[in-house]
């Protein structure tokens, strides 16, 4: 069955500070990856998503960028953090047409 | 566009109550729902999807194309059922899903 890592569990970064989360999947190969955060008081929010090595679609504009390096990797970055981008950050996995499976998540604050 | 929508942002119900989580959607097309739940200090998980037409956790859902509804109930709450849930919806042919707001659940004893 698949698994599916991030770290780190929680950070704390300060305004303008750059930003790399990793997600790793295991048990599944070409795996539709999506990272997702989680703001306080709202619901999940679709950030990027994945269907292959070097492809990203991003659903919302805003200072992160995504990036694919190997098939069960995906990584979440930031060159500026700004104080908005705190929040959960998710990171899943999926196939068309069946259910997404989270990982663990992040926390990130920023201050 | 696909939206999701989830009415009531917080709901108590008394343990041994019926609950009714509300979950409407707005889509064009026949869309795959699914109900996600998050417990204190757990992960996101699946809790259920209307394709499986099953009962979890004494939990149920019916997809209702007409009022486009996809509402999720239990007929008797549990203080393990406190919980965030989170409705979703997937388009056909779409690589993602699309999240209702959420609604927190808290069952008092």
């Amino acid at each position: 069955s698949q698994t599916i890592h991030q770290w780190p569990a929680t950070l704390v970064q300060p305004v303008g500070s750059p930003l790399s989360l990793e997600c790793t999947v295991e048990g599944t190969s070409n795996p539709n990856l999506y990272w997702y955060r989680q703001a306080a008081g709202r619901g999940l929010q679709l950030l990027f998503y994945s269907v292959g090595i070097g492809q990203i679609s991003s659903e919302v504009p805003q200072n992160l960028s995504a990036s694919r390096p190997q098939d069960r990797q995906f990584i979440l970055s930031s060159k500026k953090l700004l104080l908005s981008d705190s929040g959960f950050y998710l990171c899943a996995q999926g196939a068309l047409g069946a259910t997404q499976y989270f990982g663990p998540g992040t926390r990130l604050t920023v201050l | 566009a696909q939206r999701v929508t989830q009415p009531e942002k917080l709901l108590s119900v008394f343990k041994g109550a019926p609950v009714e989580l509300k979950c409407n959607y707005s889509y064009s097309g026949s869309p795959e729902l699914f109900w996600y739940v998050q417990y204190s200090r757990q992960r996101l998980q699946l809790l259920l999807r209307h394709i499986s037409r099953e009962s979890i956790k004494g939990f149920t859902a019916d997809l209702n194309k007409g009022e486009t509804s996809f509402h999720l109930k239990k007929p008797f709450a549990q203080e393990e059922d406190s919980a965030m849930y989170y409705c979703a919806l997937k388009g056909a042919g779409a690589n993602n899903l699309f999240f209702g707001t959420g609604t927190r659940l808290t069952v008092i004893p």
